[in-house]
């Protein structure tokens, strides 16, 4: 199984940049995905990692390290529409399953 | 549609009453995954859908709680004599694979509330 532990919220100003981080202890990993999630909406996809290293993908970027069990989602150039939740989850070996954290809530302010 | 389609979008149930989700996933889709989220958490896996089999049901957290996809496409929840710590958001989800690095669309969820 999965133990995925993620900070419960942060506040930053807008055009601010904001790091949010993901741990997690799994028995055989295949690959990370974060996600948004506004209040009352449904996650959207934001990236996925697989290999140790930084994606990036415009104003987002993740990093991985699968030796430290260890991801990390930068979100750059704040904007208010930023205010979310953000989630990581975790896939294993053999199973096709999303298996995600507790979220990250972000607030923007001006 | 073009997305994960769920109704209905809210559900209020009498404690004891049996309740029915469903799921229109996107056109093709092979996978299917159902998810409960409480607020302020993140989803909490209940099972998981290949075509019309149920490969995973180890999320489902009592004999109460029954999915089925029949045909591979439109699943259902089903969730019988209701408590009141049922009440949460249901989301399901689909990916066009079963391989791990395809992203899973949400649909907007069921919010179920039991009084």
């Amino acid at each position: 199984g999965q133990n995925i532990d993620q900070p419960t919220e942060m506040t930053a100003t807008e055009g601010a940049i904001v790091q949010i981080n993901c741990t997690y202890q799994t028995s055989g990993f295949n690959g990370l995905f974060w996600y948004q999630q506004h209040a009352g909406e449904a996650p959207t996809f934001l990236s996925y990692n697989v290999l140790d290293g930084l994606e990036e993908k415009g104003r987002f970027s993740s990093f991985l390290s699968r030796s430290k069990g260890y991801s990390y989602l930068l979100l750059k150039e704040l904007q208010m529409k930023d205010s979310a939740s953000y989630l990581c989850a975790v896939v294993e070996y053999g199973n096709n399953r999303l298996a995600f954290g507790k979220g990250n809530q972000v607030v923007v302010i001006p | 549609g073009a997305g994960v389609s769920q109704s209905p979008r809210y559900k209020v149930a009498k404690r004891g009453q049996d309740v029915a989700l469903r799921c229109d996933p996107i056109s093709g889709h092979v996978s299917l995954f159902w998810y409960q989220q409480a607020l302020g958490q993140g989803p909490e896996f209940l099972t998981y859908f290949q075509n019309e089999a149920q490969l995973d049901k180890s999320g489902l957290p009592s004999d109460r709680f029954f999915a089925e996809r029949p045909e591979g496409s439109v699943s259902t929840l089903k969730i019988q004599r209701t408590q009141q710590e049922d009440s949460a958001v249901y989301l399901c989800a689909s990916r066009p694979g079963t391989g791990s690095n395809t992203e899973a669309f949400f649909g907007q969820g069921t919010r179920l509330t039991v009084v």
